[in-house]
């Protein structure tokens, strides 16, 4: 299917489990972006990717980790979840930033127990 | 410090009324805007921006101001519809940084019938 896709959609974790977010897109666009999304806060950035290999904190990176081996795909692990890492997850790419859109995953809701 | 603000959580309109949604920025270096909308269990999708060099750029009902001296922007949607329900979020890339786009915390507007 083309266009970006998230899995899974739904997850319940338990504190103190690693958890891995998939992201994957098929435009070949060079930056993919994961956020989060909670409420009072908006959209936070966690971690961007400009290309393979290059990855940058957000705002918010603290608990999780990524990698880009592929252009395609970029995933987002929870090394050792905690409760406040329950959240709404949306994986986003875009051709160049700037002026170009960003174009969103449909989100994985995770809930940490 | 949030360098792109949505001061208002939420926003109830009548159907066939307009909407005035309201976003500031604080960051003088921002010369391009973007909106996003977003429904519930999707993630959000490209709606409209706007050039630093312009201050009105239009698309169908919507149609979004820049006042760059207040350093305020709006989204105006004319006439609202109950579709129009969403999450909409005001961004904003930065040109003296990573050009990465900051979010607004979004304004919840509910358009009844």
């Amino acid at each position: 299917d083309a266009g970006i896709t998230q899995s899974p959609r739904y997850k319940i974790t338990e504190t103190g489990r690693q958890v891995t977010l998939m992201c994957h897109q098929t435009w070949s666009h060079s930056y993919m972006f994961w956020y989060r999304q909670d409420l009072g806060h908006g959209l936070r950035l966690i971690y961007y990717s400009a290309a393979a290999d290059i990855t940058d904190k957000g705002e918010v990176p603290d608990g999780y980790v990524v990698s880009r081996s592929k252009t395609e795909n970029f995933p987002l692990t929870l090394e050792s979840a905690t409760r406040s890492q329950t959240s709404v997850y949306f994986c986003a790419s875009t051709l160049n930033v700037g002026r170009d859109e960003q174009f969103f995953g449909p989100g994985t809701r995770l809930t940490v127990l | 410090d949030q360098q792109v603000k949505q001061n208002s959580p939420s926003l109830s309109v009548q159907e066939g009324r307009i909407s005035i949604l309201n976003c500031d920025y604080t960051n003088s270096m921002f010369d391009y805007f973007l909106w996003y909308k977003k429904y519930p269990a999707e993630g959000p999708t490209f709606l409209i921006s706007i050039s630093s060099i312009k201050d009105k750029n239009e698309d169908g009902r919507f149609t979004v101001f820049l006042n760059k001296s207040a350093k305020h922007l709006s989204l105006h949607i004319v006439p609202s519809q109950p579709g129009d329900s969403a999450v909409y979020f005001c961004a904003a890339p930065s040109r003296g940084g990573s050009y990465i786009p900051t979010f607004g915390r979004g304004t919840s507007l509910i358009v009844h019938p």
